[in-house]
This record gives C-alpha cells, sequence and structure tokens, in this order.
C-alpha cells in the first residue's frame, strides 16, 4: 500500500534559522512526488513536483531534494511569512492522477 | 483565472439533514478531486474523476455519501444523512494529467 510519512509534526524555528523537513514514502513506482504549502483557513497550494532520484527544485527560501526513499524540504534563513503546514504527496504509476497526502509539519517560525 | 471555486464556504446542519458541497474546476483540468481534511486523519481522498466519469469512489466512507459530475464545470458532493462525525473541511482540486492539484479553498462543515 502506497504510504507517506512526514516528520516532525511540528517544527519551531527562530527567523534566519535554516533546518529541513522529512518526507519518507512508500510506493509501486513513483510517477511524482509533490510538495504543499497550506495556510490556516485555505487550501493547500502547489509547491513542487519532483519526478526522479537525485532532483532538485528550488523557489526562493526553499529547496526540494529526492532520493529513492525520501525527499527533503530545506529552508534556508525562513521569515515568520513562511509560517504554514507543509504537506507531501506521491503519485504512484499506476494511479493515473491520484495522489496520496501525507499528515504534513506545521512549520512556526519565530520573529 | 478564479481557480477552483467552492460553495458554501461553511456550512452548519443538524444530524440527520441532507447537504450538498458544490465545485467549480478551473477550465481545461480534465481531472477532479474531492478531498477531505480533519486533525485525525488529515487530507483523505474520497472520490476523483477523469472527464466527468468516476474513477475511483474506495475513498467514499459510506453510502450516504455520493458524488457527481453532469458536466466539465461543476461537481456536487452530497451526504444523506448528515452525522456529526461528517464535521470536517472538504476540499475539491482539479488538475490536468501529470500536474499539480489547485485547490479550492474548501468548505467547512459542521454536524450539530
Amino acid at each position: 500500500e502506497d504510504q507517506v510519512t512526514q516528520s516532525p509534526e511540528a517544527l519551531r524555528l527562530q527567523e534566519g534559522e535554516s533546518s529541513s523537513l522529512n518526507c519518507s514514502y512508500t510506493v509501486s513506482g513513483l510517477r511524482g512526488l509533490f510538495w504543499y504549502r497550506q495556510d490556516p483557513g485555505k487550501g493547500p497550494e502547489f509547491l513542487f513536483t519532483l519526478y526522479s532520484a537525485g532532483e532538485e527544485k528550488e523557489k526562493e527560501r526553499l529547496k526540494a531534494t529526492l532520493t529513492k526513499k525520501e525527499s527533503f524540504l530545506h529552508i534556508t534563513a525562513p521569515k515568520p511569512e513562511d509560517s504554514a503546514t507543509y504537506l507531501c504527496a506521491v503519485q504512484a504509476r499506476s494511479s493515473a492522477s491520484k495522489i496520496i497526502f501525507g499528515s504534513g509539519t506545521r512549520l512556526s517560525i519565530r520573529p | 483565472d478564479a481557480g477552483v471555486i467552492q460553495s458554501p464556504r461553511h456550512e452548519v446542519t443538524e444530524m440527520g439533514q441532507e447537504v450538498t458541497l458544490r465545485c467549480k474546476p478551473i477550465s481545461g483540468h480534465d481531472y477532479l478531486f474531492w478531498y477531505r481534511q480533519t486533525m485525525m486523519r488529515g487530507l483523505e481522498l474520497l472520490i476523483y474523476f477523469n472527464n466527468n466519469v468516476p474513477i475511483d469512489d474506495s475513498g467514499m466512507p459510506e453510502d450516504r455519501f455520493s458524488a457527481k459530475m453532469p458536466n466539465a464545470s461543476f461537481s456536487t458532493l452530497k451526504i444523506q444523512p448528515s452525522e456529526p462525525r461528517d464535521s470536517a473541511v472538504y476540499f475539491c482540486a482539479s488538475n490536468r494529467l501529470g500536474g499539480g492539484y489547485t485547490f479550492g479553498s474548501g468548505t467547512r462543515l459542521t454536524v450539530v
């Protein structure tokens, strides 16, 4: 069964303190791994898609990387506006367009 | 583009009543998804459609839940009869094959 596990559940950082969020996955043939950001009271917002081990994508202070078993979302010198829940999701090659989400990491950045 | 549009934003209903949630996907997107989000279970896929045809409804929790997509620009998720444990935020999302999902703002359902 396809599965996505994110850690930690919650992370509190000081502004400027860099860190990484982890997403471990089990899937029968990975088509794509997705990262989303979700703010309170809103729907998830698409950030990145990664397709193969070794691939990296960057957007502002965020960088996503992918191995055969996990993905990391690195956040460099975060700001308070980066506070949100970050969700990881995977899509199997066999599943057309269906994706399975992890439970997310709640990130809080203190000024 | 206005994005994925869901209505209503909030719904409070009494146990046993019928609830209908509505979704308008992004024009040109041929996949539509209904998700439910709770603190305990996170984001759960309920059902998804491709070109208006239901493809996988294995996530629909019970026969009380039903979903339709009569055309490419409209879908409904109906709960009849509603129960307190159905209280959650319900999201609709759409995409083209291989693309990232675009989510709506969600409907917060409270069943009392």
